[in-house]
């Protein structure tokens, strides 16, 4: 149980393009979904929170006109990368729980290339 | 923001040793979890344990909440064990999102 899908696993796009990566709870509604990044070699950094329904709450620094956060259902949030640049090139994870205080569950991650 | 440290960064092990990697934390914490990231970039949920003692097979964590750390255990260790193992702690504070540590990059040698 508690499974999370995400899709696409790897995108190249142009600089300038923008790319949505869809992460879902197959089996379990997710109440609260994270978006995480990590750069070659680094941790996991959060880039936002969001809850069903609501508008996300992005950590510091996050540029939430660039990472567009929609979390529509209670098993669908989407992350959008609006005009991106190199600079974006990363690894991006979601992450979905149940509850407050329940385990995280994690996607298999996205690995974006922008050219 | 709370702080979370891992340590060793890096380990070598030669295939059969065993380790103890450990996790601190500079607040108090609801939950915690340990991951290992293997090559692919795939996170593998390996505890839940906000507190107490769990084990798994070779493996089993520790976390002393009141003392802000927390313990993985590996013993016979196995080439499939590398990679990175990462821990991640939920504050106290409400947030209701988790922070990982640094991370501790393990090289299982056959």
């Amino acid at each position: 149980g508690a499974v999370v899908s995400q899709h696409p696993s790897r995108v190249i796009c142009k600089s300038g393009t923008s790319v949505k990566i869809e992460c879902r709870s197959l089996d379990f509604q997710a109440t609260t979904m994270f978006w995480y990044r990590q750069f070659p070699k680094q941790s996991l950094m959060l880039m936002a929170t969001s809850n069903e329904g609501s508008k996300a709450t992005y950590e510091q620094g996050v540029e939430k006109d660039k990472f567009l956060i929609n979390h529509a259902s209670l098993t669908l949030s989407t992350l959008t990368v609006t005009s991106a640049h190199p600079e974006d090139s990363s690894f991006y994870i979601c992450s979905a729980r149940t509850g407050g205080t329940s385990p995280l569950h994690f996607g298999n991650g996205t690995r974006l290339t922008v050219t | 923001g709370i702080q979370v440290e891992q340590s060793p960064p890096d380990l070598i092990l030669q295939e059969g040793a065993n380790s103890t990697l450990r996790c601190n934390f500079s607040d108090s914490v609801n939950n915690l979890q340990w991951f290992h990231q293997n090559p692919w970039g795939q996170l593998i949920n390996l505890f839940y344990i906000p507190s107490g003692t769990k084990q798994n097979g070779r493996l089993s964590a520790t976390t002393v909440a009141t003392e802000r750390y927390s313990l993985l255990y590996i013993s016979s260790s196995q080439t499939t064990d590398s990679g990175v193992y990462f821990c991640a702690v939920e504050r106290s504070s409400g947030t209701y999102k988790y922070i990982f540590g640094t991370g501790t990059r393990l090289k299982v040698l056959a």
